[in-house]
């Protein structure tokens, strides 16, 4: 009965160095979002993934930011030659997706807190 | 501006004061939902509204489609519900449009 988790927790990283966070969704849902939340900053999306299909990566800031989701259950966010401005905590959340249709509850995560120096 | 707005950015209560969080979106949304954030960092989600309204203990959250706004309450306040709430709205199926969040800390 295990929510959402996160690893880390924290990761602290040198500019330009890659970082991958990880999340672990509820088992069963189909539906897993990562979202960023800069300091001071409201919560921004970044990406969607529904089962199998297509991501909805409408909303990583640039394309040193990538997602996977392995198996549709595991969400691996990787960003590449990481900068100060990359410095949030980043969310994931997971719902039971398109059987609920927009009406479904997220659950979110604990949040990766990254720090760029 | 923004397409979800939030008020008042910060409010402070006495214990057992009636609370109420303001939002206002401008987009067609599918659905509409009221987040809490503990100092902690969590998130929880309160409610997840497409219509009416919805009571939940001492919390009621309610919209009106037509004027495109969203209330949260807070009945008889409690230091524990000291948090930041905030806004969200779905206009599809993926994305999520958040409000910058109203603080609120409720003293004893």
């Amino acid at each position: 009965g295990a929510g959402v988790s996160q690893s880390p927790s924290n990761k602290v990283t040198e500019k330009g160095k890659d970082v991958e966070l990880r999340c672990d969704p509820i088992s069963g849902h189909t539906a897993l979002y990562w979202y960023r939340q800069s300091l001071g900053q409201g919560l921004e999306f970044l990406i969607y993934f529904q089962g199998n299909s297509a991501p909805d990566k409408s909303g990583l800031p640039s394309d040193r930011f990538s997602a996977e989701r392995t198996g549709g259950s595991v969400s691996t966010l990787t960003i590449q030659r990481t900068q100060q401005e990359d410095s949030a905590v980043y969310l994931c959340a997971s719902s039971l997706g398109l059987a609920g249709g927009a009406y479904n509850e997220q659950f979110f995560g604990p949040g990766t807190r990254l720090t760029v120096l | 501006k923004n397409e979800v707005e939030q008020s008042p950015q910060n409010l402070t209560a006495q214990e057992g004061e009636f609370i109420t969080i303001n939002c206002s979106y401008s987009v067609g949304i599918s659905a509409l939902h009221w987040l809490q954030q503990h100092p902690g960092g969590g998130i929880v989600s309160l409610f997840m509204l497409s219509s009416g309204k919805k009571k939940h203990g001492r919390l009621i959250a309610t919209i009106n489609i037509q004027e495109k706004h969203s209330s949260l309450h807070i009945t008889a306040s409690h230091p524990r519900d000291s948090a930041v709430y905030i806004c969200a709205v779905k206009p599809g199926h993926n994305d999520m449009r958040f409000g910058a969040g109203t603080r609120l800390t409720v003293k004893p």
